[in-house]
């Protein structure tokens, strides 16, 4: 059964870069679609960008100019990079897969992982 | 930017029917795709394609699609269905994955 788990830390300091690696167990990172996603306290869900494992990405334009998200299909990882965050950007973050077949779905989530953004 | 339309809340009594509509422009040429999301939790695919269930979805929980509006409704509310309820599409013209602005369901 495949897994996802988001990790890195959960206090950035504003202004700093944000940097978070969702790493894929129980199944391999290629022939699928990988996305970053965030719930901002109080608010609703927000797609980041995502991220073919041949390294190819789009991102939301909301976001696109302070987002980087990376593939290392040799340890079955994706990563997001967030520069100059502030405080508007604490959030849950979720790492999750697109759907192979369809109309292009999240079928598989991580658990999640508070980011906050504080001095 | 394109934008999906919620209800900001829904309320309904145990056993009663709660429908969840979802409003967007040219959204009857796409797929649309509903997430439950309890407090903690990660999102949880409910309905995807407009009206297929995931295996383990119960049968009561179901989609649909009529004209720029598709609605979720969840037949036999139980209290376990509280939670926050996203519509999603992919907006394949810009490529982009649009989430709707989210509806808390609330059972009385």
């Amino acid at each position: 059964q495949v897994h996802l788990q988001e990790s890195g830390p959960g206090l950035v300091k504003p202004s700093e870069t944000l940097s978070l690696t969702c790493t894929v167990s129980g199944g391999s990172i290629t022939s699928y679609y990988w996305s970053w996603i965030r719930l901002p306290p109080g608010k609703g869900l927000e797609w980041i960008g995502y991220i073919r494992y041949s390294g190819s990405t789009n991102y939301n334009p909301s976001l696109k100019s302070r987002v980087t998200i990376s593939v290392d299909t040799s340890k079955n990882q994706f990563s997001l990079r967030l520069n100059s965050v502030t405080a508007a950007d604490t959030a849950v973050y979720y790492c999750a897969r697109h759907s192979l077949t369809g109309g292009w779905y999240f079928d598989l989530w991580g658990r999640g992982t508070l980011v906050t953004v504080s001095s | 930017s394109y934008v999906l339309t919620q209800p900001p809340s829904v309320s309904v009594a145990p056993g009663q029917t709660a429908r969840i509509t979802c409003g967007g422009s040219d959204i009857g040429s796409r797929s649309v795709h509903w997430y439950q999301q309890k407090p903690g939790q990660a999102p949880v695919l409910v309905v995807y394609d407009d009206s297929d269930r995931p295996s383990g979805i119960p049968e009561r929980i179901s989609g649909s699609k009529s004209g720029n509006t598709a609605t979720l409704t969840i037949s036999r509310v139980e209290a376990g269905d509280e939670a926050d309820y996203y519509c999603q599409v992919w907006h394949s013209s810009s490529d982009h994955h649009v989430f709707g602005t989210g509806t808390k369901v609330t059972v009385l």
